[in-house]
C-alpha cells in the first residue's frame, strides 16, 4: 500500500523567511503532484514532477524531486502572506491503480 | 478554456437519504477521478472513470457509485448517507488518467455534503 506522509504538518512564519515541506511515500512512484488548497477551496496544481533529480520553480516556490530517496520538497523563498495556504504532495502508483495517493497536508501561515 | 464544474456547490441533506453529485470534466479530458475529503481522514480516493468504464475503485463501501456518460460528464452517487459521509466530494478531470499517462490533473471546485 502506497503511503505519503508530509512534514511538517502545520508551519506557522514570518514574511521573508525560508522554509521546505518535506514528502516522502512509501514505494517506486513515476510522478509526484503539488497542490495548493485554499480554505473552501478547490486544489491547485502548483507542480508535477517526472524524474528523478527533477526541479521546477515557480516564483517564491521552488519543488524537487528524489526517486530513490522517495522524497520530495517544496521550498519557499522570502515567504509573502498570499502563500498562505494548505500544501498537499500527491503520488500515484502506477499500472492503474488507486488514483493519487495524497498526503496529509501541510497547513502554512505566514504572518507580516 | 472551461475548467472542471462540479454541481451543486452545496448540499444538506438527511441520514438515509440518497445524493447525486455530477461533475463537468475539461473538454476534451476523458478521465475523471472523485475524492472525498474531511479533516479526519484527509484526501481520499473513491473511484475514476474512463470512457464510461469504471477503471479504479477505491475503498469505500458500495453505497458510494458512479457513472460516466459519453460526453464524459461524470455522476457519483452516496445511497443511505450516514453522518460519517458529510465531506468535501471533490472531482478531477485528465486527458487519460494519472495512472495511465496523464501528468496532469485538474480539480473542480468540489461539492460540500452536509449530512444531518
Amino acid at each position: 500500500e502506497l503511503k505519503v506522509e508530509q512534514n511538517p504538518l502545520f508551519l506557522s512564519m514570518q514574511e521573508g523567511k525560508n522554509y521546505t515541506i518535506y514528502c516522502n511515500y512509501s514505494t517506486t512512484s513515476d510522478r509526484l503532484y503539488w497542490y495548493r488548497q485554499d480554505p473552501g477551496k478547490s486544489l491547485e496544481s502548483l507542480f508535477v514532477l517526472l524524474s528523478n533529480g527533477a526541479v521546477k520553480q515557480e516564483g517564491r516556490l521552488m519543488a524537487s524531486l528524489d526517486t530513490k530517496a522517495r522524497l520530495s520538497t517544496l521550498h519557499i523563498t522570502a515567504a509573502v502572506h498570499d502563500l498562505s495556504a494548505t500544501y498537499f504532495c500527491a503520488v500515484t502508483s502506477g499500472g492503474g491503480a488507486d488514483g493519487l495517493t495524497f498526503g496529509k497536508g501541510t497547513h502554512l501561515i505566514i504572518q507580516p | 478554456k472551461a475548467g472542471v464544474t462540479q454541481t451543486p456547490r452545496y448540499l444538506i441533506k438527511t441520514r438515509g437519504q440518497q445524493v447525486t453529485l455530477s461533475c463537468s470534466p475539461i473538454s476534451g479530458h476523458r478521465s475523471v477521478s472523485w475524492y472525498q475529503q474531511t479533516p479526519g481522514q484527509g484526501l481520499q480516493f473513491l473511484f475514476e472513470y474512463f470512457s464510461e468504464t469504471q477503471r479504479n475503485k477505491g475503498n469505500f463501501p458500495g453505497r458510494f457509485s458512479g457513472r460516466q456518460f459519453s460526453n464524459s460528464r461524470s455522476e457519483m452517487n452516496v445511497s443511505t448517507l450516514e453522518l460519517g459521509d458529510s465531506a468535501l466530494y471533490l472531482c478531477a478531470s485528465s486527458v487519460s488518467g494519472t495512472e495511465f499517462g496523464s501528468t496532469e490533473a485538474f480539480f473542480g471546485q468540489g461539492t460540500r455534503l452536509t449530512v444531518v
